[in-house]
């Protein structure tokens, strides 16, 4: 069974507009992290915006905010206000402790189209 | 701002020949982590680095592919032979234990295209 699951290959907002992504995951270790990154045509990965397992509030960067529903093991990532420069693939992410260490898992990514 | 440090940036190489990548973390960073990322999917585990020891290469290819940090600050992945298979972006990342979140910092990658 996948950890980490995003549905949504590829999808496409009007620059302004708000725009979620989509992320379910799947965990027995009840201390996990999830977390979001932004992959540029460029390569490098960019660290967005991270929840923990325990947090009681959903977790908020500027115009990034993760709607985390733990019952439904999903953490979507919303978008507010879409630039042109938010165009890129994104990819959600797991922590959990096994096996004495950290392990991170990825999802297969959504590519964000942004229109002008 | 201190970052994750790779090198090159680009290798082209024919199947066969090695090629070796190098990456050095954030300065105090004892985690690092190799991941091979092939076109349109997710960044994939190679090799998971504690200071100078391994504590995961289950999915490191190892008749072919080494990782090595020997002073438990820098790192080499080699592959040797290069299939064409191999074509892909290696992502070298750092994580600092202790920090609530743990989360890692990502290098700027190296692009391999194998001929």
């Amino acid at each position: 069974a996948q950890k980490i699951t995003q549905t949504q290959p590829g999808m496409f907002v009007q620059e302004k507009e708000a725009v979620t992504l989509d992320c379910t995951y799947d965990t027995s270790d009840p201390s996990y992290g999830l977390f979001w990154y932004k992959q540029p045509s460029s390569g490098e990965m960019i660290f967005l915006i991270y929840q923990g397992s325990y947090d009681q509030q959903n977790a908020t960067e500027g115009r990034y905010s993760l709607n985390f529903q733990k019952a439904r093991k999903s953490a979507n990532l919303v978008i507010s206000a879409s630039q042109l420069g938010d165009s890129a693939m994104y990819f959600c992410a797991m922590r959990e402790y096994t096996s004495g260490t950290y392990k991170y898992i990825f999802g297969t990514g959504t590519r964000l189209k942004v229109l002008a | 701002e201190a970052e994750v440090a790779q090198s090159p940036r680009y290798k082209i190489t024919e199947k066969s020949q090695a090629v070796a990548f190098w990456c050095d973390p954030i300065s105090g960073h004892a985690t690092l982590y190799w991941y091979r990322q092939i076109l349109g999917q997710g960044p994939e585990l190679l090799v998971q680095f504690q200071d100078e020891s391994v504590v995961d290469d289950s999915q490191l290819p190892k008749d072919r592919f080494s990782a090595e940090r020997l002073k438990g600050v820098d790192s080499t992945l080699k592959i040797q032979p290069a299939e064409l298979g191999d074509s892909a972006m290696y992502l070298c990342a750092s994580s600092f234990k202790g920090r609530q979140r743990n989360e890692q910092f990502f290098g700027p990658g190296t692009r391999l295209t194998v001929l």
